[in-house]
């Protein structure tokens, strides 16, 4: 069974802090890997996907992949209070176009 | 930018009630998704497409059904409601091109089955 794992939660941070999630992943094989937000009652947005090991920055956000370790992050840099969501980690094997949801991590920034 | 609509937003039905949710998409993509989505138990692939008149089974397909007749729109069915379908059906899509299979979703529809 291909697992995504994310911490349980819920994360809070204060506004303007760095705020860190993590996500590992049982498929060594997974070949790209996605962070999606999601407000309470709306459905996912993607933020950001990553394929190749190191760092990806998108404004605030900061995504890290380290395959040998089997693990993704998202760094949020400077947390306002609109960052407060569920985000949801995702990995796709490369075999086809399914994604493997972990179950997503609440993060709270306090003003 | 990639637009996927759902029918409704909110739908209310009976036990027994045969249901129908609709799924468009409007950037030509090959691969459609639906999802359940339950606190506790995140997000659940029901059936996925990947062309027209193609289907396939995911994580949870038992009570549903789907049908892709055009490119663009996919249907989930509840052949016959029960409670336990009470969820957030989230409809997603993507493409193959570009290898990284970034899904889109829907606003998503919350049924309760009563």
């Amino acid at each position: 069974q291909k697992e995504v794992e994310q911490n349980s939660g819920p994360l809070s941070v204060p506004e303007g802090a760095i705020a860190s999630l993590n996500c590992t992943y049982s498929d060594r094989g997974s070949q790209s890997f996605f962070w999606y937000r999601q407000y309470s009652g709306k459905s996912p947005e993607l933020i950001m996907f990553i394929y190749s090991n190191g760092d990806k920055e998108d404004g605030r956000f900061t995504a890290q992949l380290n395959k040998a370790s089997q693990y993704v992050s998202l760094l949020i840099r400077d947390s306002q209070p609109s960052d407060s969501a569920t985000y949801l980690c995702a990995v796709n094997n490369g075999a086809n176009s399914k994604l493997t949801f972990g179950k997503g991590i609440t993060l709270s920034v306090r003003p | 930018d990639v637009k996927v609509t759902q029918s409704s937003r909110y739908l209310v039905k009976r036990t027994g009630e045969k249901v129908f949710l609709e799924c468009v998409q409007d950037m030509d993509h090959e691969n459609m998704f639906w999802y359940r989505q339950d606190p506790g138990l995140g997000l659940r692939l029901i059936y996925f497409s990947y062309d027209v008149k193609m289907k396939e089974k995911g994580d949870i397909p038992e009570g549903y059904s789907v049908s892709r007749e055009k490119k663009e729109r996919f249907s989930l069915i509840l052949e016959s409601a029960s409670t336990n379908q009470t969820s957030m059906y989230l409809c997603a899509s993507s493409s193959p091109s570009g290898g990284a299979h970034e899904q889109f979703f829907g606003p998503g529809t919350r049924l309760t089955v009563l």
